[in-house]
């Protein structure tokens, strides 16, 4: 079955500190995989997707299919760092598009 | 407007009833879907429409049911509401083309069930 972990509920770091959240998946197909970050009080939003290779706001993931992780990375937090953040996988079955998405890691920068 | 917008914010109901939840996709976006978040978890996919029909759908009962209108807007319908239906719920909208290049989420509707 399709599934995406995270296994840290919580992660407290200090700024200047690098960040590293966690995320592993099981899919059988070939993943597409995506972070969402949610700050307070906002809504649910799209950081990177590793389709593009790209870093946005310092953060980056490397799909590694051989151990099946897409960790999100962050060389030195910032204390606009602090948000939820959801690992997500993009599916396509019969039961239609859909991302499935991990429960979730709280990222807490402190000053 | 540009976005996607959601209503109402909160709402409660009490176990048994019937509730409509309404959104107004991003314009131009003929793809809607629709996700639960329960308290403390990542959102949960329960269906999504594809021009007007119902293109595929996650493991929820037939009392969550759907309609998608030409003009973008879209609406969750929950019959017989319990008390595990208290949740966000998240309407996301996108291309079709452009599905796996990331949905556009809306802020959600805060359903309590008492």
């Amino acid at each position: 079955a399709q599934r995406v972990t995270q296994p840290e509920k919580l992660l407290s770091v200090f700024k200047g500190a690098p960040v590293e959240l966690k995320c592993n998946y099981s899919y059988s197909g070939s993943p597409e995989l995506f972070w969402y970050v949610q700050y307070s009080r906002q809504r649910l939003q799209l950081l990177l997707r590793h389709i593009s290779r790209e870093s946005i706001k310092g953060f980056t993931a490397d799909l590694n299919k051989g151990e099946t992780s897409f960790h999100l990375k962050k060389p030195f937090a910032q204390e606009e760092d602090s948000a939820m953040y959801y690992c997500a996988l993009w599916r396509v079955n019969n039961a239609g598009n859909m991302l499935t998405f991990g429960g979730g890691t709280r990222l807490m920068v402190k000053p | 407007e540009t976005g996607v917008t959601q209503s109402p914010t909160h709402l409660i109901k009490t176990r048994g009833q019937q509730v409509t939840l309404r959104c107004s996709s991003q314009s131009g976006h003929n793809t809607v879907s629709w996700y639960q978040q329960a308290l403390g978890q990542g959102p949960q996919f329960i269906f999504q429409y594809y021009r007007e029909e119902e293109n595929g759908r996650g493991n929820f009962p037939p009392r969550f049911s759907g309609l998608q209108f030409p003009n973008y807007s879209s609406e969750l319908n929950v019959n017989a509401l319990e008390l595990d239906d208290s949740a966000l719920y998240l309407c996301a909208s996108s291309l079709d083309e452009e599905l796996y290049y990331g949905y556009t989420f809306g802020s959600g509707t805060r359903l309590t069930v008492v």
